[in-house]
């Protein structure tokens, strides 16, 4: 059974760049587009962005470009970049799966990764 | 972006009651050409990762016990547990995947009355 799991650091100061890893196992990362997600108090939850297994990728337009997600086929991982950070970004970050559907992201995630508690704070 | 709403934002349902939680569309996440609705539901349980519950609208994922339902078609949708067991106690979201920006909706805690 595919299980994921997110890694990075849990306290990261404003205006500096949050980097996060997800590592895919029991299953293959090829076949499949892979998201990471945030809750936070203010938003709820909020989609962050996807990347498939061959590189291509989709973000939300409200993250105005800070966002840029990656993906290591040869590790079993995908990993987020955040920059320009600020305290709007303190929130608990999940990577999940997301199945491919004739050559396109299908949309619901399942599995997710344990979330990670992300703090933006000097 | 679809904007996705939520109702009620808590509820408290008795042991063995139904309860139903509502979503709300801002457009359409009907397609159309396939005739599906763009429509996730999901389960988060106290210190857990969100579940998947239902896709489709109304498809249940495998293994979801089947006093989980998912009705609605367009921009109104809902969530039925039949009969509510103790170990439902979370907060349920529905999420649009028609197009991106996938959107949640704000989420509803379901508690015991």
């Amino acid at each position: 059974q595919v299980q994921l799991k997110a890694s990075g650091p849990r306290l990261v100061r404003p205006s500096e760049t949050l980097s996060l890893t997800c590592t895919v196992s029991g299953g293959s990362i090829s076949d499949y587009y892979w998201s990471w997600i945030r809750r936070s108090p203010g938003k709820g939850l909020e989609w962050i962005g996807y990347i498939s297994y061959s590189g291509s990728s989709n973000y939300n337009p409200s993250l105005k470009r800070r966002a840029t997600i990656s993906v290591d086929t040869s590790q079993s991982q995908f990993s987020l970049k955040l920059t320009s950070l600020t305290a709007a970004d303190t929130a608990v970050y999940y990577c999940a799966r997301d199945l491919n559907y004739g050559g396109n992201s299908l949309g619901w995630l399942d599995p997710w990764g344990q979330g990670t508690l992300v703090t933006v704070s000097s | 972006d679809i904007v996705m709403t939520q109702s009620p934002d808590s509820l408290a349902v008795s042991l063995g009651e139904r309860a139903t939680i509502n979503c709300k569309s801002s457009q359409s996440v009907l397609y159309n050409s396939n005739n599906k609705n763009y429509l996730a539901w999901y389960q988060q349980k106290p210190g857990q990762t969100p579940k998947l519950l239902i896709y489709w609208a109304s498809t249940r994922e495998f293994g979801v016990p089947d006093r989980f339902s998912g009705s609605g078609s367009g921009t109104d949708f809902n969530l039925t547990i039949s009969s509510l067991q103790a170990e439902d106690v979370a907060v349920y979201y529905c999420q649009q995947y028609y197009s991106t920006p996938y959107t949640f909706g704000q989420g509803t805690k379901l508690e015991i009355k």
